[in-house]
């Protein structure tokens, strides 16, 4: 049991270039996030999937885009990366049922120059 | 804006002594208070956490205390330990959504 995972781990872009940020969880959980950490900011919410087939926008959407893939696979996509957009980004889950824990993966660590 | 303001941004304890972080928040659809922890490098995962008919639950060392009229509630971690240093972020969940505070660096000094 993984938990929730996320690839790559250190990513550097150029400013412009495109990438996908992927994420998984086997835990079974219906609901996915994605976050981004800045020093001084705590998290803050991007995207989420409340149930397979949905996504909506959180706190901070522009410039990402998401797909749910299926029920395990959240990607977060930076069609055209920005120095902004310099920050750690997590996933995480969640199973909307029984208790209100969200299960963070390891954090994805991006710089664009 | 930040939904939840959290206090201090960083603090320093001796070993054996009390942290205290304390989160204030505006928006009373609020339903569940979480505490999380996260060392470097590391995602956070939930240390503790609190609904706003109770007014302090204790696991542990760690306690939360919950004020729903001040809307206002805090961490305490007593006798620390070198393991507990870390950030802590407080947090507030409104419709499976979680509203983060800034975070709080503790140290705690052997």
């Amino acid at each position: 049991n993984a938990g929730v995972t996320q690839t790559p781990k250190f990513q550097v872009l150029k400013t412009g270039q495109s990438m996908t940020l992927q994420c998984a969880q086997d835990m079974n959980h219906n609901s996915m996030y994605w976050y981004r950490q800045d020093p001084g900011m705590g998290l803050r919410l991007i995207y989420y999937s409340a149930s397979e087939g949905t996504t909506d926008k959180g706190e901070v959407p522009n410039g990402y885009n998401v797909s749910r893939l299926n029920k395990r696979e959240f990607s977060l996509r930076l069609e055209s990366a920005a120095p902004s957009q310099t920050s750690v980004y997590f996933c995480a889950s969640f199973p909307r049922q029984g208790p209100y824990e969200q299960y963070f993966g390891p954090g994805t660590r991006l710089t664009v120059t | 804006q930040q939904q939840v303001k959290q206090s201090p941004q960083s603090l320093i304890v001796q070993k054996g002594g009390i942290s205290i972080i304390n989160c204030a928040y505006e928006n009373t659809a609020f339903d569940y208070f979480p505490w999380y922890q996260q060392f470097p490098g590391k995602g956070p995962a939930l240390l503790i956490a609190i609904r706003p008919d109770v007014s302090e639950k204790k696991e542990g060392r760690f306690t939360i205390s919950f004020n729903k009229s001040a809307k206002q509630f805090s961490l305490h971690i007593m006798d620390s330990q070198p393991g507990d240093s870390a950030t802590y972020f407080c947090a507030a969940t409104n419709d499976y959504k979680l509203s983060f505070g800034a975070g709080t660096t503790v140290t705690v000094r052997a």
